[in-house]
């Protein structure tokens, strides 16, 4: 069976300091993807990143960054020198031959 | 850019009641999906949808719920008999191909009474 752990509830951070979300998962599929969502307060569901199994290149993309290891099941995602809009739950996911899967999220409050 | 609408935003309902929740996927899409999100709580799937029937049901999505595609844009669910704890979010998403990603509608946010 697909599982996500999200194992950080609630971080607490103050404005530009670096932050990152832990993101563990398992599955028995050999081809899978990772997914991580933002879910600001309004409520909706943004795309962040996609990864497949077999990349396990790090992305940067301007202030996010993303660390995928296989060898640990693990797909983190640090936010540099956070500002108050990040504040919001983020969900870690994965999909192989199902539909998403989803973490329980980690609410991320980024204090001015 | 194209995105995942869905109507209504906010739905308030007398437990017992039938509801429709809709969706327009993106235009192009060929995989759609239902999930829910209970106050607090994880996103959890519920069916998806390809070439006109069901492809995977949750175990949540039993007889009183359903989907359908009633022409070429919307995409519904269907609540029969709403319960209470059916209150949740229920947010609509969309793919073009089979492994691609997956980009959700804004929600429905819905309360049974």
């Amino acid at each position: 069976a697909q599982k996500v752990t999200q194992a950080q509830t609630e971080i607490s951070v103050v404005e530009k300091e670096d932050v990152t979300l832990d993101c563990v998962y398992e599955t028995r599929d050999t081809t899978y993807y990772l997914f991580w969502y933002k879910q600001p307060p309004s409520g909706e569901l943004v795309f962040l990143i996609r990864r497949n199994s077999f990349d396990e290149q790090n992305e940067i993309s301007g202030r996010y960054s993303w660390n995928f290891q296989k060898s640990t099941s693990s797909f983190n995602f640090t936010i540099t020198a956070s500002q108050v809009v990040d504040s919001a739950v983020y969900f870690c996911a994965l999909s192989g031959n199902t539909p998403l899967v989803f973490g329980k999220g980690t609410r991320l409050s980024v204090i001015a | 850019e194209p995105e995942v609408t869905q109507t209504p935003s906010h739905q308030v309902t007398q437990m017992g009641q039938e509801v429709i929740l809709r969706c327009v996927p993106i235009s192009n899409h060929l995989y759609f999906y239902w999930y829910r999100q209970i106050l607090g709580q994880k996103v959890e799937f519920l069916v998806s949808f390809y070439n006109n029937e069901i492809s995977e049901k949750s175990e949540i999505f039993d007889d009183q719920f359903s989907v359908e595609r009633p022409d070429g844009s919307n995409f519904t669910l269907k609540i029969r008999s709403t319960k209470l704890e059916d209150s949740a979010m229920y947010f609509c998403a969309s793919k073009l191909r089979e492994r691609e990603t997956q980009y959700f509608g804004p929600g429905t946010r819905l309360l049974v009474l």
